[in-house]
């Protein structure tokens, strides 16, 4: 039990268009889901955390009009690049909280692999 | 705010021999303690978690960590490691046991050698 799926695995865009990355849990309701970026040989980065129904909550440097979310179900949340540069080219991971299960280890998806080219 | 320090960036070990990952951390209240691994182009998985009661935790795969409070330690153990368990491993911290997101060290990369 407790899967985060995450679509797509793998996508390469070009530089200016926008790509939309889904973080679904599939057999429980999250009402809080994170996003992390992973640089390649580097840890994982918090970017956002995303809450079911209102506003996500940035982390300090990371552009919110760039990295649009959206936690518009208890099983959804979307991450949206928008104007993708280069420098964006990133691992993309989301986790997600159980709800209700108090101190719960994050549940996390396998990532998605950006490139801009 | 919280952060920690994985000493170790690269940990080469021969096949059936014992490791230990180093990771130790930084807070200023009370932190929940968890052990992930990451296969290449993958997720994280969770290895153990220390929430409270018992500092010795057992995690799966045969790893387990021992959480030193007064050392703000979580070294992971395993007494024999198998070619299986080269990856990527990181320690990571948080204050609300998963309410809040993690702390992540800049991981360890464990090599396995025949």
């Amino acid at each position: 039990g407790a899967v985060v799926s995450q679509h797509p695995s793998w996508v390469i865009c070009k530089s200016g268009t926008s790509v939309k990355i889904e973080c679904r849990s599939l057999d429980f309701q999250a009402t809080t889901m994170f996003w992390y970026r992973q640089f390649p040989k580097q840890s994982l980065m918090l970017m956002a955390t995303s809450n079911e129904g209102s506003k996500a909550t940035y982390e300090q440097g990371v552009e919110k009009d760039k990295f649009l979310i959206n936690h518009a179900s208890l099983t959804l949340s979307t991450l949206t690049v928008t104007s993708a540069h280069p420098e964006d080219s990133s691992f993309y991971i989301c986790s997600a909280k159980r709800t209700g299960w108090g101190n719960s280890p994050l549940h996390f998806g396998n990532g998605t692999r950006l490139t801009v080219t | 705010a919280q952060s920690v320090t994985q000493l170790d960036s690269q940990v080469p070990v021969f096949e059936e021999a014992p490791v230990e990952l180093r990771c130790n951390y930084s807070s200023s209240v009370s932190v929940y303690l968890f052990w992930y691994v990451q296969y290449p182009n993958q997720g994280l998985q969770l290895l153990l978690k220390y929430l409270s009661g018992s500092t010795l935790v057992k995690g799966i795969n045969g790893f387990e960590a021992e959480f030193n409070k007064s050392q703000t330690s979580f070294h992971l153990r395993k007494p024999s490691v198998h070619i299986s368990d080269t990856a990527e491993y990181f320690c990571a911290v948080s204050v609300g046991g998963g309410a809040d997101g993690l702390t992540f060290g800049k991981g360890t990369h464990l090599i396995i050698q025949p």
